[in-house]
């Protein structure tokens, strides 16, 4: 069975800072994805950015990226120059890799993340 | 971008009365839509995975007779919770899973409060 972990309950920063947010996880699986998702006030599931395990090159979306150490099985997020609208929590989480289809995610803990102004 | 719709958002009820959620694809087929569980400052929690056209796989521990569901089209899944009680108050996240990307997406969720 795959495990995510996040080690970090709650964290905060100020307005512009650039935070990191940590994620581990644990499979014998050699195909599969990561995600990072938020979830604001609002309770909507949104994706934040996604990783193939398969590829070397961390993934990036404007202020976010990933550091991906697939042998350490660690995925981090970073979320350079904060903005109050990043207050949320954070779910990181793991699917195996299929042909076609859907799988299920695997969440971590989560992690509450205040931008302060 | 895919949407899944999930409806009520919200619901109270008395005790022992039977509530159904609805989870839509609205513009994609999802063969496979995934119920989650979530209560207060938690994670999400796995329930079950509903398969169209077959019965739902429950994860360990979530009671099948209590949380039925049912995914009879390419487009529409449906949980309802049986004899609910205070403890089923919960959040309850659907996400439908686009067949051809294997992308997934999460509806809005539904907040229960049982009485």
């Amino acid at each position: 069975a795959q495990t995510v972990t996040q080690s970090q309950p709650e964290m905060s920063v100020q307005e512009a800072e650039t935070v990191t947010l940590s994620c581990t996880y644990d499979t014998s699986e050699s195909n599969y994805y990561l995600f990072w998702y938020k979830q604001p006030p609002s309770r909507q599931m949104i994706l934040v950015i996604r990783q193939e395990a398969y590829k070397q090159q961390n993934a990036t979306e404007n202020r976010f990226s990933v550091n991906f150490q697939k042998a350490a099985k660690s995925f981090s997020l970073k979320i350079s120059d904060s903005q109050l609208g990043d207050t949320a929590m954070y779910f990181c989480a793991f699917m195996k890799g299929v042909v076609q289809g859907a799988q299920k995610l695997v969440f971590g803990q989560g992690t509450r993340l205040t931008i302060n102004p | 971008g895919a949407v899944v719709s999930q409806h009520p958002s919200w619901v109270i009820c008395k005790s022992g009365t039977s509530v159904k959620i609805e989870c839509r694809s609205l513009d994609f087929q999802a063969t496979t839509m995934f119920w989650y569980r979530q209560f207060p400052k938690q994670s999400l929690m796995l329930m079950a995975t509903s398969n169209e056209g077959s019965k739902a796989t429950y994860e360990q521990g979530v009671e099948k007779d209590k949380f039925l569901i049912n995914h009879a089209s390419l487009t529409l899944s449906t949980l309802t919770v049986t004899s609910a009680h205070p403890e089923d108050s919960s959040f309850y996240i659907c996400s439908a899973g686009d067949y051809n990307t294997g992308e997934l997406f999460f509806g809005e969720g539904s907040r229960l409060t049982v009485l």
